[in-house]
């Protein structure tokens, strides 16, 4: 089946400009997650959603950071004045987050990510 | 702080060779560990994970190594093929609660043909 979605590819905006980026994740995994890729870095996390609410936000830079999930299938990042610093691959994952094992983790898959060039 | 250290940066091997990656961890509470692959203009996809009462686990080419008490992985790709020539991260992270996916900072590997 289909894998996840995101959408723009790549974003190109001007330094104090709002920006939206859309993830759709795989049908029916009830985990979403955002992790951001500077250049040349692993991934780091953003923010987690378990269904509709965001699990976990702990990983969001500051509060120009925003991200929902109205119906617990797309989810919508949004950043604020954007700033230079924003510039990275922001990548969304999904997984099943069913834990009926509680011994593995369950696998996460990505997205191809969208480029942020802040400008 | 760095909680994933992943060395080296980068990796420069023949092709049939043996490419070994390592990683080191601090948090003793990170119970599961994955191995991820990148191509360029994707994202990372899963390789291999261990868990951390097993020493070895191999799949294919792909062998992770686990030392716990040093609390050290590595990656190592058998017979490697210019195919393999990617980023790959190591990772972390606790099974209970978000999963939420803890990296090392990448190595890049190129097979040479």
């Amino acid at each position: 089946g289909a894998g996840v979605s995101q959408t723009p590819s790549n974003k190109v905006t001007e330094k104090g400009k709002y920006v939206e980026l859309r993830c759709d994740p795989i049908s029916g995994h009830t985990a979403l997650y955002w992790y951001r890729q500077s250049l040349g870095q692993g991934p780091e996390f953003l923010i987690y959603f378990q269904g509709t609410g965001a699990a976990d936000d702990s990983g969001l830079p500051n509060d120009r950071f925003f991200a929902v999930r109205p119906e617990g299938s797309v989810s919508t990042l949004k950043i604020q004045r954007t700033e230079r610093g924003d510039s990275a691959v922001y990548l969304c994952a999904s997984s099943r987050m069913t834990g009926t094992s509680g011994i593995e983790g369950d696998t996460q898959y990505f997205g191809p990510g969208t480029r942020l060039t802040v400008l | 702080q760095q909680q994933v250290k992943q060395s080296p940066q980068s990796l420069i091997v023949q092709k049939g060779g043996i490419s070994i990656i390592n990683c080191a961890y601090e948090n003793t509470a990170f119970d599961y560990f994955p191995w991820y692959q990148q191509f360029p203009g994707k994202g990372p996809a899963l390789l291999i994970a261990i868990r951390p009462d097993v020493s070895e686990k191999k799949e294919g080419r792909f062998t992770i190594s686990f030392n716990k008490s040093a609390k050290q992985f590595s990656l190592h790709i058998m017979d490697s093929q210019p195919g393999d020539s990617a980023t790959y991260f190591c990772a972390a992270l606790k099974i209970q609660g978000a999963q939420k996916l803890v990296f090392g900072q990448g190595t890049r590997l190129t097979i040479n043909p």
